[in-house]
């Protein structure tokens, strides 16, 4: 079974433009969920997607966006990019909430760096 | 702002021995407590799941206990070997659906 997808690896943008990171969950999973992990603060929660609709956001600003397609692929857009989002963008997949079936089964995230 | 503190930051230790390091989360709310170990160039890699008071889980030489009563968890490696070194990261679930609430992590490096 292929595991969970994130494309791309790495990313280098300049501030003010705008970026989209695509994660392939793995099959069957309908949960995804993306998360940002910087140096300083460790893994933070931006969002997650079960059937197409946004179940959860976390604290971060309306720059952050996200969507979930009927085959559980997501995407996760930011726009007009600012120093500070340079992070590794993790996304993972599960079967749904609740106790074994909410495992979180990461891909091998997306590296953004903005100059 | 849910508080998931794990401790030590980092802990070095002796091949062979045994090692183990905290997770300390909110004891109200709780739904379950994941434990993740992160190897430097790969991806998270899921440990255990933890939903009740009590639980022990073990997996080889790794197995974790839970105490949602006090809101910790310990997580114990046995007998350490090289392979074992990595960031061990535990993250509380609030009965927020997939909102998990990660601790900065334990960094292990086990020296041969």
């Amino acid at each position: 079974k292929a595991g969970v997808t994130q494309t791309p690896r790495y990313l280098i943008k300049t501030r003010g433009q705008q970026v989209t990171l695509s994660c392939s969950p793995i099959s069957g999973h309908r949960s995804v969920s993306w998360y940002q992990q910087t140096p300083g603060q460790g893994l933070q929660f931006l969002f997650e997607y079960f059937s197409e609709t946004q179940r959860n956001k976390g604290n971060f600003p309306g720059r952050f966006s996200g969507r979930q397609f009927s085959n559980s692929r997501s995407e996760m857009n930011v726009s007009t990019l600012e120093l500070g989002d340079s992070a590794l963008y993790l996304c993972a997949s599960s079967l749904g909430p609740g106790g074994i079936g909410s495992t979180l089964h990461f891909g091998n995230g997306t590296r953004l760096t903005v100059t | 702002i849910l508080n998931v503190e794990q401790s030590p930051q980092s802990l070095h230790v002796q091949e062979g021995d045994s090692t183990n390091f905290t997770c300390s989360f909110p004891s109200s709310n709780f739904y379950a407590l994941h434990w993740y170990r992160w190897e430097t160039a790969k991806s998270p890699e899921a440990l255990f799941v933890m939903t009740l008071n009590g639980d022990e889980k073990k997996k080889g030489r790794i197995s974790a206990t839970l105490n949602t009563k006090e809101g910790y968890s310990y997580l114990y490696i046995k007998g350490s070997q090289p392979e074992d070194s990595a960031t061990y990261l535990c993250a509380f679930d609030g009965a927020a659906g997939n909102k998990l609430t990660f601790g900065g992590g334990t960094r292990v490096l086990v020296k041969p």
